[in-house]
């Protein structure tokens, strides 16, 4: 099946820096890409998502990269605020099934 | 989204009982998740379902059942339960293998 990994498992940033997250997936079938975001006491939310026939997406301060080579695709906010802190978690699924396999999850701190 | 809700949102409950976790959605997903989440285990699949009266076993299934006789409607039952299911729990909803998982607001289950 579907392994994933995410790195690192905290990040710590200041204001207005630039924060990634990394992540590696194992099936070269896989082909969608999600990104959640977890607040504090709330429930995930997707925040961007990527297939695998586009290598970048963005959405104002956010990213997604994918490089289907390698096997890997990473997170990136641009100019980092308060409220990005949370956990950010990665998932890859693979053609042949509809179950997501989900990173450890990345807790994100902008300190202001 | 308001289109998935979970009931109850707090459960306090004795070890041996009998507890059931609710779960609807009212966008005729066809594919249905429950999650636990714990510090450091990230999103572990309890059970998934992709369709009404298909239901199948996830990650850690011991302990738990599942139903799932109409399409909106994924409960979660634990049929004795123990300090160890003490968790916040997560059901989630998608509409395709290429699509985001919907979360909804989650329970938190205490089991004493």
């Amino acid at each position: 099946g579907e392994n994933v990994e995410q790195h690192p498992s905290t990040l710590s940033v200041q204001e207005g820096d630039s924060a990634v997250i990394k992540c590696t997936y194992s099936d070269s079938a896989s082909n969608y890409f999600p990104w959640y975001k977890q607040e504090l006491g709330k429930r995930p939310q997707l925040i961007i998502d990527i297939r695998s026939n586009v290598g970048e997406k963005k959405d104002q301060r956010i990213a997604v990269t994918l490089n289907k080579t390698a096997k890997h695709f990473s997170l990136h906010i641009t100019e980092t605020q308060p409220e990005d802190s949370a956990v950010y978690f990665c998932a890859a699924r693979t053609g042949g099934s509809y179950i997501p396999t989900f990173g450890r999850g990345t807790s994100l701190i902008v300190h202001p | 989204d308001a289109g998935i809700t979970q009931s109850p949102r707090y459960k306090i409950t004795e070890t041996g009982r009998q507890v059931t976790l609710m779960c609807h959605q009212t966008w005729s997903h066809s594919y249905m998740f429950w999650y636990r989440q714990d510090l450091g285990h990230g999103l572990r699949l309890i059970y998934y379902s992709a369709a009404a009266d298909i239901t199948d076993k996830g990650e850690v299934p011991d302990g738990y059942v599942v139903s799932r006789s109409k399409t909106e409607n994924f409960p979660l039952t634990l049929e004795s339960a123990t300090r160890s299911q003490t968790s916040v729990y997560f059901c989630a909803s998608s509409d395709g293998r290429d699509s985001p998982l919907h979360f909804g607001n989650g329970t938190r289950l205490t089991v004493t």
